[in-house]
């Protein structure tokens, strides 16, 4: 079975553009994550979605930050327009049931310059 | 505040011995309990997850509950230096739909 599947697994660019990262959950998990990773702060939960829609946003860092699920199988995580303080690797999970373990994506590493 | 702490190490042992790794949480209606491993550069990868207090084990690697004293841990069994990895502590608090990470440990087996 395929796992979650990010895309890209690298970007690169420059302060003020904006920036746009995917998730394919796994097929049939009802519920999307997506979490931020650095040196400093660790694995920090963003935002995480449940049937498609937004649960919980408390960890998206400001209104530069924006995630959407149009469908069960598709999330993005937008940032514009990005700063260098947003590289980190972000990573994108999925899970099914309330109990139930949640499996990761590959991430993406971003670097704004 | 739901709070999983974790000693980051680095936590040093020699192939072939049980590396014992500890995690103790803060809310104590926790339900769920998860270790991941995190090789440097790759994406955090379940190992064990547990949910009753007692042991839980699968090949090489014990998951242990105690919840009356909220601690979980991780024994890992004849120690390899390919299980030197960051091992991150997740636990679901009960009313939460969100887990809530440790800082996680730095393992590291040397031969």
């Amino acid at each position: 079975d395929a796992g979650v599947i990010q895309s890209p697994r690298h970007e690169v660019t420059e302060m003020g553009q904006e920036v746009t990262l995917r998730c394919k959950p796994i097929s049939g998990h009802d519920y999307l994550f997506w979490y931020r990773q650095t040196m400093m702060r660790g694995l920090e939960l963003l935002i995480y979605f449940n049937n498609n829609v937004p649960i919980d946003d408390s960890g998206m860092p400001e209104d530069r930050f924006s995630a959407k699920m149009p469908n069960a199988s598709f999330s993005t995580l937008k940032i514009q327009p990005s700063e260098p303080r947003d590289s980190a690797v972000y990573f994108c999970a999925s899970r099914t049931g309330q109990h139930q373990p949640q499996h990761f994506g590959d991430g993406t590493r971003l670097s704004i310059l | 505040q739901k709070e999983v702490e974790q000693n980051s190490g680095p936590l040093s042992v020699p192939e072939g011995a049980i590396a014992s790794l500890n995690c103790t949480y803060s809310d104590r209606g926790s339900q769920s309990f998860f270790w991941y491993r995190q090789y440097s550069g790759k994406s955090p990868e379940l190992i064990m997850f547990i949910y009753s207090n007692g042991d839980k084990e699968d090949g090489r690697f014990t998951a242990q509950l105690n919840k009356a004293s909220q601690y979980v841990s991780l024994l890992i069994r004849d120690s390899q230096p390919s299980d030197s990895a960051t091992y991150l502590c997740a636990v679901k608090p009960g009313g939460y739909n969100k887990l809530i990470f440790g800082a996680g440990t730095r393992l590291a087996v040397h031969p």
